[in-house]
């Protein structure tokens, strides 16, 4: 299976500043096809898990341009320019590559 | 509105079973593959099992191959997770989750909670 680890595991902000937060995966999840298979979701308190990020760097329908994704190969990073206290919560990223999907423990964002 | 609603959730006791739902609406549920998703108490995210649109190709994870059975009925725009022979590990919030153009998961249901205890 493909491991996937998040650091930093717990992430305190002040509103307005910058965060970033990194993702590794074991194997590169660079496809023959020429797309990468890493996601990123945002679990808010209480809620299901929603989607920020698809194929490394593509935000999606409705998520704000304050969050960017980068990355290649083995190493990706997710960029929130400036946080709000609704950006609370726990992040993970995922790979779909290869079978199990499987995410990373989780990086959890609150603000100071 | 586009969303998904699990159901069938409770407490069960070991090596008991139970059949999760997930009612979606909104959206051609014909034309998408579907996930599971589950949470235990406190963790991350593991996956648990996915079918295609079409229920020809299904994958478990290799926690609960040969316990539990993913099926859907795209007449009924349900997904269905049956799962025996449960085990306190398997106590957690599950997820269905939908298999979108985008990602394994572009939209989620609120889950349903299994507690498997006796």
């Amino acid at each position: 299976d493909i491991v996937m680890t998040q650091t930093p595991l717990s992430l305190s902000v002040t509103p307005g500043q910058p965060a970033s937060i990194s993702c590794k995966s074991s194997q590169s999840l660079l496809h023959s096809d020429g797309k990468t298979y890493l996601y990123w979701y945002l679990q808010k308190p209480g809620q299901p898990p929603q989607l920020l990020i698809y194929e490394v760097s593509n935000r999606f329908s409705g998520v704000p341009d304050r969050f960017s994704g980068s990355g290649s190969g083995t190493d990706f990073t997710l960029k929130i320019s400036r946080v709000e206290a609704e950006d609370v919560g726990v992040y993970y990223c995922m790979q779909s590559i290869q079978l199990p999907l499987t995410f990373g423990p989780g990086t959890k964002v609150d603000i100071k | 509105e586009v969303q998904l609603v699990e159901s069938g959730g409770g407490l069960v006791q070991p090596g008991g079973s139970l059949r999760l739902s997930c009612a979606a609406s909104g959206f051609t549920f014909s034309s998408y593959s579907m996930n599971w998703v589950r949470q235990a108490p406190g963790k991350g995210l593991e996956w648990v099992s996915y079918i295609s649109s079409s229920s020809s190709t299904i994958y478990y994870a290799d926690s609960v191959k040969g316990r539990f059975t993913i099926s859907r009925d795209n007449a009924k725009n349900s997904l269905y997770l049956q799962m025996n022979s449960l085990r306190a590990e398997d106590t957690a919030v599950y997820y269905c989750a939908r298999g979108g153009k985008a990602a394994p998961g572009d939209l989620w249901g609120r889950g349903t909670l299994v507690t498997v205890s006796s």
